[in-house]
């Protein structure tokens, strides 16, 4: 159980063009999805709380201009990176909470990522 | 602010050397701490939740021990298959976590 399904793994855009990412709990509902990014060797930072129904969250330094959010369901949340330059490639990551576990101190399940490349 | 700082960086074990990572948290109110193993490409994988000092959990080789200070991941006589990097944690009563930089494990044949 717990399942996150995050396409697509890998992308390559040019820059100035926009990718959407996609992030799917498949055999739960979540209230909450949080976004990551994640560079080599280091640890994952987050980007953004998804919150199904309203306005996402983002963490100080976060152009929420750049990285759109949008949770429409209790079970889909993208993320569409605007205007992509190199800078942006990166790992990005999206995670989920079980709505019918515990708020604060239940686990949360990881997508496999998306490895975004900018040329 | 809080913060987890996870030692060794890296590990180089042989099959069957048993050994244990470590993970030092600074939170204000633990909430919870969850051991998370990550393959190369992927996301993480959940593996344990601690929430209170002197807890234990068990999952195959691996054994996951808390003190107020600090948990360790210990790994008995770890199997090649069991090479990844090892995540830890921390939630304070928000709905984030705060993860540390993690060990990379790599057991030899």
């Amino acid at each position: 159980g717990a399942v996150v399904s995050q396409h697509p793994s890998r992308v390559i855009c040019k820059s100035g063009t926009s990718v959407k990412i996609e992030c799917r709990s498949l055999d739960f509902q979540a209230t909450t999805m949080f976004w990551y990014r994640q560079f080599p060797k280091q640890s994952l930072m987050l980007m953004a709380t998804s919150n199904e129904g309203s306005k996402a969250t983002y963490e100080q330094g976060v152009e929420k201009d750049k990285f759109l959010i949008n949770h429409a369901s209790l079970t889909l949340s993208t993320l569409t990176v605007t205007s992509a330059h190199p800078e942006d490639s990166s790992f990005y990551i999206c995670s989920a909470r079980d709505r019918g576990q515990g708020v604060y101190n239940s686990p949360l399940h990881f997508g496999n990522g998306t490895r975004l490349t900018v040329t | 602010e809080d913060q987890v700082t996870q030692s060794p960086e890296a590990l180089r074990l042989q099959e069957g050397e048993s050994s244990s990572l470590n993970c030092s948290y600074t939170v204000s109110g633990l909430r919870g701490l969850f051991w998370y193993r990550q393959d190369p490409g992927k996301g993480p994988e959940f593996l344990f939740t601690l929430y209170s000092a002197g807890e234990e959990k068990e999952k195959e080789r691996l054994k996951a021990t808390l003190t107020k200070k600090e948990s360790f991941l210990h790994i008995t006589a770890p199997k090649p298959e069991d090479s990844a990097t090892y995540l830890c944690a921390v939630t304070s009563g928000y709905s984030t976590l705060t993860f540390g930089k993690g060990t990379m494990l790599l057991v030899s044949p």
